[in-house]
């Protein structure tokens, strides 16, 4: 099965800052990464899928690039409410694996 | 506007079951694949088991499998977990996420947007 890695597992950065999350497949999945928030308390919400595409409604902060195996979810301007834990999930087949998570907490 | 709606959660004892529903609205529900992701406490998410909008085929987590069996009523808009043989690692909140695509039918190689609440399952004696 193909395992996803995500890199760093938590990172502390103040408002403004621009964050990087990385994700790596063990085997390429094209573009079949999708990125998904878990804010405290709440339900997990689609930020990018298509490796690439940013789902309705998310902030244009929020971008996605890669393909294969080396995967990026950025985010330009950090704000308070981004502090959350971010997941990757390849959907490429079965077993749909997700990430390890990033924690993002403010500086 | 599409809800999922999950229900079914509790105590129950190593060893035995439980069955989770998902009851959904504001979409053509056999067109759609879905899932059930869980996280358990201080944990990731972990996906643990997809079927497509027809239900003609399921996946499973190895975790899970030969324990769990997804279903779905398509007539009842409802989707269904049957979990047997629980196990302390089994205690999670268990969400049910429908597949998202630009046009349906949406099979089972998509992300999950949206989510439900989920049910908070808790394996213990």
């Amino acid at each position: 099965d193909i395992q996803m890695t995500q890199s760093p597992s938590s990172l502390s950065a103040s408002v403004g800052d621009r964050v990087t999350i990385t994700c790596r497949a063990s085997q390429g999945i094209s573009n079949y990464l999708a990125w998904y928030q878990l804010r405290p308390g709440k339900v997990p919400k689609l930020l990018i899928y298509a490796a690439s595409t940013l789902q309705s409604g998310v902030p244009s902060r929020f971008s996605g690039s890669g393909s294969g195996t080396d995967f990026t979810l950025t985010i330009s301007n950090l704000q308070t409410e981004d502090v959350a834990t971010y997941y990757c999930q390849k959907y490429y087949s079965a077993p749909l694996t997700f990430g390890g998570g990033t924690k993002v907490e403010l500086k | 506007e599409v809800q999922l709606l999950e229900s079914g959660g509790g105590l129950v004892q190593p060893g035995g079951s439980l069955r989770l529903s998902c009851a959904a609205s504001g979409f053509t529900f056999s067109s759609y694949a879905m899932s059930w992701v869980r996280q358990a406490p201080g944990k990731g998410l972990e996906w643990v088991s997809t079927i497509s909008g027809g239900a003609g085929s399921t996946y499973y987590a190895d975790s899970v499998k030969g324990r769990f069996t997804i279903s779905r009523d398509n007539s009842k808009n409802t989707l269904f977990l049957q979990m047997n043989s629980l196990r302390a690692e089994d205690t999670a909140l268990y969400y049910c996420a429908k597949a998202y695509c630009a046009t349906a039918p949406c099979y089972s190689s998509s992300p999950f947007d949206p989510w439900g609440q989920g049910t908070l399952v808790t394996v213990s004696s």
